[in-house]
């Protein structure tokens, strides 16, 4: 039971480079979310997903693009990417007003 | 805009004491969960709080919440060793096309022996 998959684990990239991190998920859960972590400000909420197809701006999501084709995968693109989306970005899921489960995570660092 | 509050940011606590850590929150909401993190890991779920009174407990964590004061507790009894961690509230609030979470910033806690 593989529940949330985030690859990479490890990304290093340069400043202006397209990034993508992979989100997947075994549960066939409706929502999906992405947050980044950085020291100071716990998680914060990028994008969002009810299904597929509808997307939602969180509370950060300048610089970041999402699709949501399929229910099971959740990509966040970084289409310029820049120093200060250095960060954790966490993905995760829940159905219905049950617990969010998160993924391991994915460690970006942009030089 | 809603915020959410914890302290400590940071706790330093000897094996056998006892000690709370606060979230406070700014808006209505009847739904607050608690995470624990360990360093470089994944969110671990520990209790979600469902209404005014709901008081969770699982080994020596206990939390409680209080929807009027907007203000939800962690407990610690007999800290070990093993509940270093950092622990984060997280409050539920419905707009757009979901119910989110928004996480205070986190309560970092070292048990000593």
């Amino acid at each position: 039971d593989a529940g949330i998959t985030q690859s990479p684990r490890y990304k290093i990239t340069e400043t202006g480079r397209q990034v993508t991190l992979m989100c997947h998920q075994t549960w066939s859960h409706s929502y999906m979310f992405w947050y980044r972590q950085d020291l100071g400000h716990g998680l914060r909420l990028i994008y969002y997903s009810a299904a597929a197809d509808i997307t939602d701006k969180g509370e950060v999501p300048d610089g970041y693009v999402v699709s949501r084709s399929k229910t099971e995968n959740f990509p966040l693109t970084l289409e310029s990417a820049t120093r200060s989306q250095t960060s954790v970005y966490f993905c995760a899921t829940k159905e219905g007003k049950n617990i969010q489960y998160f993924g391991a995570g994915t460690r970006l660092s942009v030089l | 805009e809603l915020k959410v509050e914890q302290n400590p940011l940071f706790l330093s606590m000897q094996e056998g004491k006892n000690y709370t850590i606060y979230c406070n929150y700014s808006t209505t909401s009847d739904r607050l969960y608690w995470y624990r993190q360990d360093p470089g890991k994944s969110l671990e779920s520990l209790f979600v709080l469902l209404s005014n009174g709901a008081v969770k407990q699982e080994g020596r964590l206990m939390a409680s919440l209080d929807t009027k004061a907007r203000l939800s507790t962690l407990h610690i009894t007999a800290a070990v060793h093993d509940l270093s961690a950092t622990y984060f509230c997280a409050v539920d609030i419905r707009s757009g096309t979901a119910s989110k979470l928004t996480f205070g910033t986190g309560t970092r806690l070292q048990v000593t022996l």
